[in-house]
């Protein structure tokens, strides 16, 4: 079984400035990561994920996650954030047979201010 | 592609009442998760489908919680009878089951029991 810790309940930024909300997971298998994001009153959208190949990845909005292996970590980057950013991120892991391994962390409140 | 849609968005009943949820996937989609979302444990799985067959409902937290899939469009979850504990926000999620396809969440519906 996998789990996942985000450090972080909740951070606030200012507008333009940067952010990395902090993610870390345990397994014993291989696998993969994910960040997804909600809106208020929304469903969970995917922002990126890492299956295999560069640990850089890069998703929609401006993002981008690093997996590191050796640390065991996910951590969620965005260089300057807007208002527009303002949300809950989770961050997800699964083994590879399948989104019913998926486990969610927590989540993140993300709280972009003027 | 209108996405996955639940419905209803909100639902306030008593304690005790029949309570049903709707889905209506993707079309194409051959899996389908049930989610349930509250602030103490976050993002639990319920129950999941493939090809309208249940496969795995360990998540499923007692016996007064039941889910359908009757055809490939919709899917029902049904709580009876309520409890207030109950109360939380439960997703209905699709996808192809492929990790290059990513899994789409609906809105929710917003369960309060009284």
């Amino acid at each position: 079984a996998q789990s996942v810790t985000q450090l972080d309940s909740q951070v606030p930024v200012f507008e333009e400035a940067p952010v990395e909300l902090r993610c870390n997971y345990s397994s014993s298998v291989s696998v993969y990561l994910f960040w997804y994001v909600q809106y208020p009153n929304q469903g969970l959208q995917l922002l990126l994920k890492y299956l295999s190949g560069s640990t850089l990845v890069k998703g929609i909005n401006g993002f981008e996650a690093e997996f590191n292996k050796s640390q065991t970590s996910f951590h969620l980057r965005k260089p300057s954030v807007h208002i527009s950013d303002t949300a809950e991120y989770f961050c997800a892991v699964s083994d590879l047979s399948g989104y019913s391994t998926l486990t969610f962390g927590k989540g993140t409140m993300l709280l972009v201010s003027p | 592609d209108a996405g996955v849609i639940q419905s209803p968005r909100h639902e306030v009943t008593e304690m005790g009442q029949e309570v049903t949820l709707r889905c209506k996937p993707i079309s194409g989609h051959d899996y389908l998760f049930w989610y349930r979302q509250t602030m103490m444990r976050g993002l639990e799985l319920l129950i999941y489908f493939n090809n309208n067959v249940p496969i795995d409902d360990s998540g499923m937290p007692e016996d007064r919680f039941s889910a359908k899939m009757p055809n490939a469009s919709f899917s029902t979850l049904k709580i009876q009878p309520s409890e207030p504990r109950d109360s939380a926000v439960y997703f209905c999620a699709s996808s192809i089951g492929d990790y290059n396809s990513p899994l789409h969440f609906g809105n929710g519906t917003r369960l309060t029991v009284t």
